[in-house]
């Protein structure tokens, strides 16, 4: 079956280290998104990528980095400079090829990072 | 720019009550609206959507009407169940999908 697939599911770091989160898409989904989720505050949009090698800052880019490589792969980097990085991760994907309002996204099940 | 309103939680119902979560939008255009669920540590799933003023979403008696008029997607279920405790997304579709804040529902026997 097709999916998205992220990991860890839980991740510990320590202060002052980058560490990298894992989102693969097997949907030949063109555009892949990154989210942020605390509590009260809903989802906040981190980076997205409409195509292979090339991506946007979304509203929270601050202390982190993406790359797109590969259609299948978008990884998400949690700099040190991210200064409150304990939050739950979740990735998302859409197939640009249809109509942009018509289609919903498909989200990956999330990793929880915590700073300890 | 483009958002979402959602009213806030929790919204605390006994099994077979009816359920309203209001949601309106801001936005330029005319986006998809669209009802995510989030169950327990796990993500998103699509619960149901509209692409067009008067369009009707309904996934597993949940319900909700694009009414452009009142900028309003408001989330509907005549008799809710237990198993339907979860957080609830409301979000708008241009170019990036826009979340409203999530509104958590609880639902005791």
């Amino acid at each position: 079956d097709g999916g998205i697939t992220q990991s860890p599911k839980y991740l510990f770091r320590k202060e002052g280290q980058n560490v990298t989160l894992s989102c693969e898409q097997n949907l030949n989904h063109d555009a892949m998104y990154w989210y942020r989720q605390d509590p009260g505050q809903g989802l906040r949009l981190i980076y997205y990528s409409q195509i292979v090698n090339d991506f946007q800052k979304g509203d929270i880019a601050e202390g982190y980095s993406v790359s797109r490589e590969k259609k299948e792969s978008f990884p998400l980097t949690v700099t040190s400079a991210q200064k409150n990085p304990t939050a739950f991760y979740l990735c998302a994907s859409r197939d640009r090829g249809r109509l942009l309002t018509n289609y919903g996204y498909t989200f990956g099940s999330g990793t929880r990072l915590t700073v300890v | 720019g483009n958002s979402v309103t959602q009213m806030e939680g929790p919204v605390t119902l006994s099994e077979e009550a009816f359920l309203t979560i209001n949601c309106t939008y801001t936005a330029t255009g005319y986006p998809s609206l669209f009802w995510y669920v989030q169950y327990p540590g796990e993500g998103l799933q699509l619960l149901l959507k509209a692409t067009k003023a008067d369009d009707k979403g309904s996934n597993k008696g949940f319900e909700a009407t694009y009414r452009k008029e009142t900028t309003s997607f408001h989330l509907e279920k005549g008799s809710v169940q237990v198993s339907d405790s979860a957080v609830y997304f409301c979000a708008l579709n241009t170019d990036k999908l826009i979340f409203g804040t999530g509104t958590r529902l609880q639902v005791f026997p």
